[in-house]
């Protein structure tokens, strides 16, 4: 099976408070790709990054860290020190090597409180 | 203009109305695609288009009609729809059709069907 599971449905936290989103994904290939999208209230998405299977670094940009773990089948998502306009609906997605079609996770509504 | 552009940005109709979404991308990508999105569902690929030939159609009702008149402009026609269709009809482009190029969205056509 290939699927993309994003397990917390909602989260919640202070501003300033650090938070992790949780991707697990499914795969046979060994070749694929794994993306993370923001969709705020207003509804466009918003590409913030794409890994291929091979390259398992780390990457942070600003406030925001992704870890890669083949290991563990996770590509977690970090925000480090919120802000409220990181409010917003998070996905992650994966494209298998085999097919070209996005699967998409479920979504994760993150909430930041001020 | 930017980007990708959705019009309308919302659309009330009733079921036995017809009506057309548009969508245009200035980005000079190559591929362009349909989603839909209703609450508490995962996102939904409808129609990718690849150079302006449809690549997919992931089994979606004829009362959707997809048109692609060059790589750039991308139509949705709506004609007898029923209310379960009401979401939001989200549309991307990306420089590649094989899902390992990020996409890019546009606001989203927010539809009611009455």
């Amino acid at each position: 099976a290939q699927k993309v599971t994003q397990a917390q449905t909602e989260i919640s936290v202070v501003e300033k408070e650090d938070v992790t989103l949780d991707c697990v994904y499914e795969t046979r290939d060994t070749t694929y790709y794994l993306f993370w999208y923001k969709q705020p209230p207003s509804g466009e998405l918003v590409f913030l990054i794409r890994r291929n299977s091979f390259d398992e670094q780390n990457e942070i940009s600003g406030r925001y860290s992704w870890n890669f773990q083949k290991s563990t089948s996770s590509f977690n998502f970090t925000i480090t020190a919120s802000q409220v306009v990181d409010s917003a609906v998070y996905f992650c997605a994966l494209t298998p090597g085999s097919n070209y079609q996005l699967i998409w996770g479920a979504g994760t509504k993150l909430i930041i409180k001020p | 203009e930017t980007g990708v552009t959705q019009t309308p940005r919302h659309l009330v109709m009733g079921m036995t109305n017809k009506k057309s979404l548009k969508c245009e991308q200035h980005l000079g990508h190559n591929a362009m695609y349909w989603y839909k999105q209703s609450a508490k569902k995962p996102l939904e690929l409808m129609f990718v288009y690849n150079f302006k030939e449809q690549t997919e159609n992931n089994s979606v009702p004829s009362r959707f009609s997809p048109e692609c008149p060059n790589s750039s402009h991308l139509f949705l026609h709506l004609h007898t729809l029923q209310p379960e269709d009401s979401a939001l009809y989200l549309c991307a482009s990306s420089q590649l059709w094989t899902g390992r190029s990020e996409q890019y969205f546009g606001p989203g056509t927010r539809l009611t069907v009455t």
